[in-house]
């Protein structure tokens, strides 16, 4: 069974610094791996996905996240933390090999950018 | 349309009462997922449908949940007898084969008194 682990349920950091969001998984292939984020009051947004190549990949807003197959980790990251960025991150995974799975979520980790 | 839908955004209901969420997902997109987020906490998965196989239901809380896709498009989740503690908000996703990732709607903000 896929599962996915945020081990932080918070994530406090000052603006201009850098940020880190944790995410782990459990898969029995080879992972698809998905950022989402959500605004307070809005829907989820797409950040980034990891499918296959670079294990560096790039998205929307400044993000970037390194998929370490070892480490079986997908860690969200940003070099400058801006106050806009608080919100509540997602991780999810979906495991390609097993037909119609659906996504599985993290539990999410709140951000707070302080001023 | 150019996103996923939901309709209505925001409903208040009695205890008890029979509600049904609506869903429009992108045009052409096989995948169909409804996912509850109860305030401040994660996602959980409820029901998923791609094209015409049967649904994996796995995921609804009770019998008194039940969902629907018509024709392959639009989706309707009715809960029967709501109980407070069905108050979150439903989001609905979609996506097309081959394609990795959701487009999430707005969702619908439930709330039971």
């Amino acid at each position: 069974a896929q599962s996915v682990a945020q081990p932080e349920d918070q994530v406090n950091v000052a603006e201009g610094n850098p940020l880190t969001v944790k995410c782990t998984y459990s898969v029995s292939g080879n992972p698809y791996l998905f950022w989402y984020v959500q605004y307070p009051n809005r829907g989820l947004q797409f950040l980034l996905k990891y499918i296959t190549g670079d294990n560096l990949v790039k998205g929307s807003y400044g993000f970037e996240a390194e998929f370490n197959k070892s480490q079986t980790s997908f860690h969200l990251k940003k070099p400058s933390a801006l106050v806009s960025d608080s919100a509540l991150y997602f991780c999810a995974v979906r495991d390609p090999s097993v037909y119609g799975q659906n996504f599985v979520f993290g539990p999410g980790t709140r951000l707070s950018v302080l001023p | 349309g150019a996103g996923v839908s939901q309709s209505p955004s925001n409903k208040v209901t009695e205890k008890g009462k029979d509600v049904e969420l609506r869903c429009d997902p992108i045009s052409g997109h096989t995948a169909l997922y409804w996912y509850r987020q109860s305030l401040g906490q994660g996602l959980e998965f409820l029901i998923y449908f791609q094209g015409n196989s049967a649904p994996d239901k796995s995921g609804l809380p009770s019998d008194r949940f039940s969902a629907e896709r018509t024709g392959g498009s639009v989706s309707t989740l009715t809960i029967q007898r709501t109980q407070q503690e069905d108050s979150a908000v439903y989001l609905c996703a979609s996506s097309s084969a081959g394609v990795y990732g959701y487009t999430f709607g707005s969702g619908t903000r439930l709330t039971v008194v």
